[in-house]
């Protein structure tokens, strides 16, 4: 069985700090989301990668897949608190069927 | 319509009543998605729709739950027998053809069997 690993599992910061989030897979997958889930609400696609080592930028956030195809990572640069939310990890493990999800970040940026 | 809708957004019921829970997905999307999400728990898989393939049920929990796809479009979750563990948010999603596309949520159904 795939596992996929978020850390930390919570973080509260002040508004304007740094983070970095992680995403660590026990295999190597083939595409890897990003999800923003806001309370009440289904999670959010922020971004897919499907290349080793590839970088993306959405505003304030970088995106980072690992060149071995296992891990990925989520920069957040001046957080804000509509940062706030529980921030999702997903891979496609090839089968094009169904996501493998990780248990999430939860970020809460205080103002 | 433009998004994924889930109706109701909140289901109060009683213990050992059955409910049923209804997700309009996006136009055109082959794909359909149900999960469960409970608090401080990560998004359970419980069943998924392709097309007219045979939809894969490996993931719901007992027999008392059950799914259907009507016409490729609407889906509809049934829980016979609720119980209080079955208390959580069911979340459904589409994509265009599978995983690889990401999924578009909607905003889920909470559900609380006291």
């Amino acid at each position: 069985t795939q596992l996929l690993e978020q850390s930390p599992q919570f973080l509260s910061i002040q508004e304007g700090e740094n983070l970095t989030v992680y995403c660590n897979s026990s295999s190597v997958f083939s595409s890897l989301q990003w999800y923003r889930q806001e309370p009440g609400e289904g999670p959010v696609l922020l971004v897919t990668v499907v290349t080793g080592g590839e970088v993306k930028k959405l505003k304030r956030l970088t995106f980072q897949f690992g060149d071995a195809r296992k891990d990925s990572s989520l920069h957040i640069t001046a957080a804000q608190p509509g940062d706030t939310g529980l921030y999702l990890c997903a891979i496609n493990a090839g089968n094009n069927r169904k996501l493998i999800w990780g248990l999430g970040t939860s970020l809460a940026v205080n103002p | 319509g433009a998004g994924v809708s889930q109706s109701p957004s909140n289901k109060v019921t009683e213990k050992g009543k059955d409910v049923e829970l209804r997700c309009d997905p996006i136009s055109g999307h082959t794909a359909l998605y149900w999960y469960r999400q409970s608090l401080g728990q990560g998004l359970e898989f419980l069943i998924y729709f392709q097309g007219n393939s045979a939809p894969d049920k490996s993931g719901l929990p007992s027999d008392r739950f059950s799914a259907e796809r009507t016409g490729g479009s609407v889906s509809t979750l049934t829980i016979q027998r609720t119980q209080q563990e079955d208390s959580a948010v069911y979340l459904c999603a589409s994509s265009l053809t599978g995983a690889a596309y990401g999924y578009t949520f909607g905003s889920g159904t909470r559900l609380t069997v006291v």
